[in-house]
């Protein structure tokens, strides 16, 4: 069975950092991108950039280049999220999702707060 | 960057009614089209893609259509589960990935 795990919730101050995960299990975890989608509250999906565990190819909404880092680490099937330097207005669920030329599989979403 | 609005933001409807959703791009993406559900406090699924491929363990009321700039979900019979939030999605022009905005089926 696919699955995708992310971390939990995180409550960080404005000016700080964060690094979401996002484990893959059920599949090649290197064989697919893995897509970052930001969920504001009360509004709608935004897709931030696409990862590829295989080649560390990367691929970024312009919305959000230089604004977030992906990475991976292989050995333990997981893709990773970073945001830096925090503000209130970075407070939204963030989801990955494994992209089989769609979004077929979702992990549950990280809620990150921002709040002084 | 591929726009898409979906229409109506929201539709009311009661149980057993037939549900249409609309998904219009600013330019065409052929059959390129995917549809999500999202159920309140839980992550999006996959509904269609394909414009109208049904995705595995969808029921048959689920059913899309369209090609090019225009594009359409229907659910042929409401049942409860299916209040919800649908968001259309294009992939035409991968990398760049767009979501529409959404339309929230809701209880009339």
């Amino acid at each position: 069975e696919v699955q995708l795990v992310q971390s939990g919730a995180e409550v960080k101050k404005p000016g700080e950092s964060l690094k979401i995960s996002c484990q893959g299990s059920g599949y090649i975890f290197t064989d697919f991108w893995i897509a970052w989608v930001r969920q504001m509250p009360g509004k709608g999906l935004e897709w931030m950039g696409l990862f590829h565990p295989g080649d560390s190819g990367t691929r970024y909404s312009p919305s959000f280049e230089g604004q977030v880092t992906m990475s991976v680490d292989n050995s333990i099937n997981t893709a990773y999220l970073q945001l830096s330097g925090l503000k209130a207005s970075d407070t939204a669920v963030y989801y990955c999702a494994r992209q089989d030329h769609y979004f077929d599989f979702w992990g549950q979403g990280t809620l990150v707060t921002v709040s002084s | 960057e591929i726009v898409l609005t979906q229409s109506p933001a929201t539709l009311s409807l009661s149980p057993g009614e037939r549900a249409t959703l609309s998904c219009r791009a600013s330019q065409s993406v052929s059959t390129l089209v995917a549809w999500y559900q999202q159920r309140p406090g839980q992550a999006p699924k996959l509904l269609i893609y394909g414009s109208s491929n049904r995705a595995t363990g969808i029921p048959a009321r689920f059913s899309g259509s369209g090609s090019g700039t225009d594009f359409t979900l229907t659910i042929s019979s409401l049942e409860p589960e299916d209040f919800a939030i649908y968001y259309c999605q294009q992939r035409s022009f991968w990398p760049a990935l767009s979501f529409g905005g959404g339309t929230k089926v809701e209880i009339k």
